[in-house]
């Protein structure tokens, strides 16, 4: 079964650093999506991705965070300068439809912690 | 406002037993999708089952079934014969016609041996 993969499992980041969490999607997959749960709360959308541009961000999504797929397929979120309350499960996720029909497939998260 | 509610925190089955989980959900849209995803302590968010808003048949996969109610806007997720590999946080999750997911807060199913 194809799996989408993160890396790290877990980072560890001083508040006001910039940290990189990294997704490899399944390969005949077209859309991209980060999405996150900070501890006892529910998932959140961040940010989808489709052709190489941003289809759609939540007001969570704003100007400390980007997202890129550099090499056609590592999908990265970026994080320019944490902060405390970016400490969250980060899911990276991947469908091979617009629609999501299919569901997606997630990722098992990349733990982030600011200290 | 666009929202999903799951108003079991936490609920318990014994093994080989059935377990109802409850969600409702907000919106004004007629067509969308409502899923539910399982989370185990492995935290990766597994798709259990699917609905399409249009269809009246309520979606099956093997044990877990569906009691979807368009009118009521309530979709909820039945597990028969309950397995200690049932045991997650299970998340109900609307989806209209756009990219993103609106999840519930989760309810967390312990299976009793």
């Amino acid at each position: 079964e194809p799996e989408v993969t993160q890396t790290p499992s877990h980072q560890v980041t001083q508040m006001g650093q910039e940290v990189i969490l990294r997704c490899v999607p399944i390969s005949n997959h077209l859309y991209f999506y980060w999405y996150r749960q900070i501890l006892g709360q529910k998932v959140e959308f961040l940010v989808s991705f489709y052709n190489n541009e941003i289809s759609e961000k939540s007001e969570i999504f704003d100007d400390q965070f980007s997202v890129e797929r550099p090499d056609g397929s590592n999908f990265t979120l970026k994080i320019r300068s944490t902060k405390l309350e970016d400490s969250a499960m980060y899911f990276c996720a991947s469908s091979r439809d617009r629609e999501g029909f299919y569901g997606y497939t997630f990722g098992s998260g990349t733990r982030l912690t600011v200290v | 406002a666009q929202t999903v509610t799951q108003s079991q925190p936490e609920m318990s089955v014994q093994e080989a037993e059935t377990v109802t989980l409850s969600c409702t959900y907000d919106t004004s849209e007629s067509d969308y999708y409502l899923f539910w995803y399982k989370q185990p302590p492995s935290r990766q968010m597994i798709l259990v089952i699917r609905q399409e808003a249009y269809k009246q048949q309520n979606a099956t996969e093997n044990r877990f079934s569906v009691n979807f109610q368009k009118a009521a806007k309530s979709f909820s997720l039945k597990i028969s014969d309950s397995q200690l590999g049932d045991a997650a946080m299970y998340f109900c999750a609307y989806k209209p016609g756009t990219y993103k997911y609106i999840f519930g807060t989760g309810t967390r199913l312990k299976v009793l041996a």
